[in-house]
């Protein structure tokens, strides 16, 4: 299973963007990588999901270089609502590694 | 459509008392799974079934035991709880464990369970 490390915390203002990096260096050929976000009390919700390159959706955008030895979650113009924690987790083919996670504060 | 339920929703036991955790979804998917969280350690898989009639271990399985009762129902139980125990567990589902890109992972609410 593939072994992830990303900060434990990170503080941002309000408005600004956020970007939370996560190795992954033994990820297998095969593997995607998703993040989820889990609010307080709450089980974690699927984010963004992607296996090279860059991807976009509605909330977030994920670049994962061509090594995709890490990853990196950006959360465009944050509010008090993304205060969570996210969890970058690699897995396709074998159950997913969910790891420590980063906990995000947004501050006013 | 409840998604993924879990009961109970809090739990008290003595050491050396066991229990069932339940978890059930209507989604028809034919993946579960169960994690547990303590401060700290993020989330780390315990048990998951990816079909109906399968199970399988995941990083942290001892002591414990899982059933998949049917396509809808993956329960969890502590048969002899210890302090060690005391977590927020949680469950999921997924419409296979299996897949390029995986499928997304639906949680429940969790069970917060203390052993003391």
């Amino acid at each position: 299973l593939a072994k992830t490390t990303q900060p434990i915390s990170m503080d941002s203002y309000e408005g600004q963007e956020v970007n939370i990096t996560c190795s992954h260096n033994n990820i297998a050929t095969n593997d995607y990588i998703t993040w989820y976000q889990q609010f307080p009390s709450q089980g974690p919700r699927f984010i963004i999901q992607g296996y090279k390159t860059k991807v976009t959706n509605e909330v977030a955008s994920l670049f994962i270089p061509a090594d995709r030895k890490s990853s990196t979650l950006s959360l465009p113009r944050v509010s008090l609502s993304d205060t969570a924690v996210y969890y970058c987790s690699p897995g396709g083919n074998t159950p997913l590694v969910f790891g420590k996670g980063t906990r995000l504060s947004v501050i006013a | 459509n409840a998604g993924v339920t879990q009961t109970p929703k809090f739990q008290v036991l003595k050491t050396g008392q066991s229990m069932t955790l339940q978890c059930a979804q209507d989604m028809n998917h034919n993946s579960m799974y169960w994690y547990r969280q303590d401060p700290g350690m993020g989330l780390r898989l315990i048990y998951y079934s990816a079909s109906e009639g399968t199970t399988d271990k995941g990083e942290v399985p001892n002591g414990y035991n899982v059933s998949r009762l049917n396509k809808r129902e993956f329960s969890l139980r502590l048969e002899s709880a210890a302090p060690s125990q005391t977590s927020v567990y949680f469950c999921a589902s997924s419409e296979s464990s299996i897949g390029q890109p995986p499928y997304e992972q639906y949680f429940g609410p969790g069970t917060r369970l203390t052993v003391t």
